[in-house]
């Protein structure tokens, strides 16, 4: 099983649509969660960490569940400049086998078209 | 917004060169990092480093890998004798704990022909 896997899409949506993102991870000892999103050929870029009560900042909202080792991320009232690959990411802290160490999923290609 | 820089942008070599790649973290930033990400795949962990030394390590980072903090502000990745598979763009990270998210450089391009 991948340590972090993300369903790769791509997801092409029209501007004003809501899209959701799923991502499992398998490691039960992971302790920090985050959603990244990347441009073409540009680092990545922290997008919003996920805390287990559920987060949200303006059009984003993260979950997640730990029960079920699952991550959401969901985008409302989609904008062109949405249009990235979101990488769902994974901190194993100390306590744990690594530190400070982030596993990336392969990321979501999501394109918003007018 | 403090960010990370790396240089040079791009660098191609010829294959069996040495390169090194530099990075500034953030100034208050206690922890540093390399991360690869091979045209096409996923950002891949390299390396570790934490109050001069290296905390953590993956498979890639083998004996042809080395880093240095060589005077308190620098960061670098170097790569003995490259290979064409170390084509890649290499990502420096900083953060200031390890709890929290990290800021990326906007990565060095290496081209190895």
């Amino acid at each position: 099983r991948k340590e972090v896997e993300q369903d790769p899409g791509p997801f092409n949506v029209p501007e004003g649509a809501t899209v959701a993102f799923n991502c499992t991870y398998s490691n039960s000892a992971s302790q920090s969660f985050f959603w990244y999103r990347q441009d073409c050929r540009k680092e990545p870029k922290l997008l919003m960490s996920v805390y287990s009560s559920g987060n949200e900042d303006g059009r984003f909202t993260a979950q997640l569940n730990r029960a079920s080792q699952y991550i959401s991320l969901l985008i409302r009232d989609s904008k062109l400049s949405d249009s990235a690959t979101y990488l769902c990411v994974v901190n194993l802290t100390p306590g744990g086998t690594s530190y400070g160490k982030l596993t990336f999923g392969q990321g979501t290609i999501l394109t918003v078209h007018p | 917004e403090p960010e990370v820089t790396q240089t040079p942008s791009h660098q191609v070599t010829q294959m069996g060169q040495e390169v090194i790649l530099r990075c500034v973290p953030i100034s208050n930033h206690l922890y540093f990092y390399w991360y690869r990400q091979i045209l096409g795949q996923k950002v891949e962990f390299l390396v570790s480093f934490y109050n001069n030394e290296i905390s953590e390590k993956s498979e890639i980072f083998d004996d042809q890998f080395s880093v240095e903090r060589p005077d308190g502000s620098n960061f670098t990745l170097k790569i003995r004798s490259t290979k064409l598979e170390d084509s890649a763009m290499y990502f420096c990270a900083s953060s200031e704990t390890l709890h929290g998210g990290y800021t990326f450089g906007s990565g060095t391009r290496l081209t190895v022909v």
